[in-house]
């Protein structure tokens, strides 16, 4: 089945720093990738959506100038938390569907990345 | 505004049956999602409705009421490793998932 790898799992970075996740999709091409955010015992908080070879779309209220977001292939994606801030710390999961199998239910998650702002 | 409510906690015990419900108001539907997250890991998928009814997989079953704007999902049999976070979400118009706040369910022995 569809697999989205997703590195690093954990990061501890110090404040002001710059920090990067990145998504690929091992198995198919994810044309969209969204992008995530998850507070202890809250929901999925969705910030972005990217697409391939074009500018991301981000959720009112996400700052695009601190959550930068590449798509430039079909299998890469990635989210730079710049300048962090312990308020960043979070759970940042990244999702894709496998549009080419037209199977609309065919959402798959990364495995999640818990980032800590120290 | 779009609107998902779920129980924000439930308790039961190992081997009964436990039913998790799930109304909604969005902006169009294309179908409602149940994910199973366990604490600090992502969610991962149990089931998809679409149509109204019932449908079984195992323990775990889900179901649908688009007139409603309702579906449960029904866990048999609970086992400790159920122990987890249950979202629903609701793909709206725009083919965009719209998440609930999770229901935590806690099994007991």
């Amino acid at each position: 089945g569809a697999v989205v790898s997703q590195h690093p799992s954990w990061v501890i970075c110090k404040s002001g720093t710059s920090v990067k996740i990145e998504c690929r999709s091992l198995d198919f091409q994810a044309t969209t990738m969204f992008w995530y955010r998850q507070f202890p015992k809250q929901s999925l908080m969705l910030m972005a959506t990217s697409n391939e070879g074009s500018k991301a779309t981000y959720e009112q209220g996400v700052e695009k100038d601190k959550f930068l977001i590449n798509h430039a292939s079909l299998t890469l994606s990635t989210l730079t938390v710049t300048s962090a801030h312990p308020e960043d710390s979070s759970f940042y999961i990244c999702s894709a569907r496998d549009y080419q199998t037209g199977d609309i239910a065919r959402y798959t998650f990364g495995s999640g990345t818990r980032l800590t702002v120290v | 505004g779009q609107n998902i409510d779920q129980p924000t906690e439930m308790t039961a015990t190992e081997g009964a049956i436990v039913q998790i419900n799930c109304t909604y108001q969005t902006s169009g539907f294309n179908g409602l999602f149940w994910y199973q997250q366990h604490a600090g890991e992502a969610p991962t998928f149990l089931s998809y409705n679409v149509l109204d009814g019932l449908e079984e997989k195992g323990r775990f079953s889900s179901f649908l009421s688009r007139s409603k704007g309702y579906s449960y999902l029904l866990l048999k049999e609970l086992q400790m490793k159920d122990s987890a976070s249950y979202l629903c979400a609701v793909l709206d118009s725009n083919y965009q998932l719209i998440w609930g706040a999770g229901t935590k369910l806690i099994i007991k022995p």
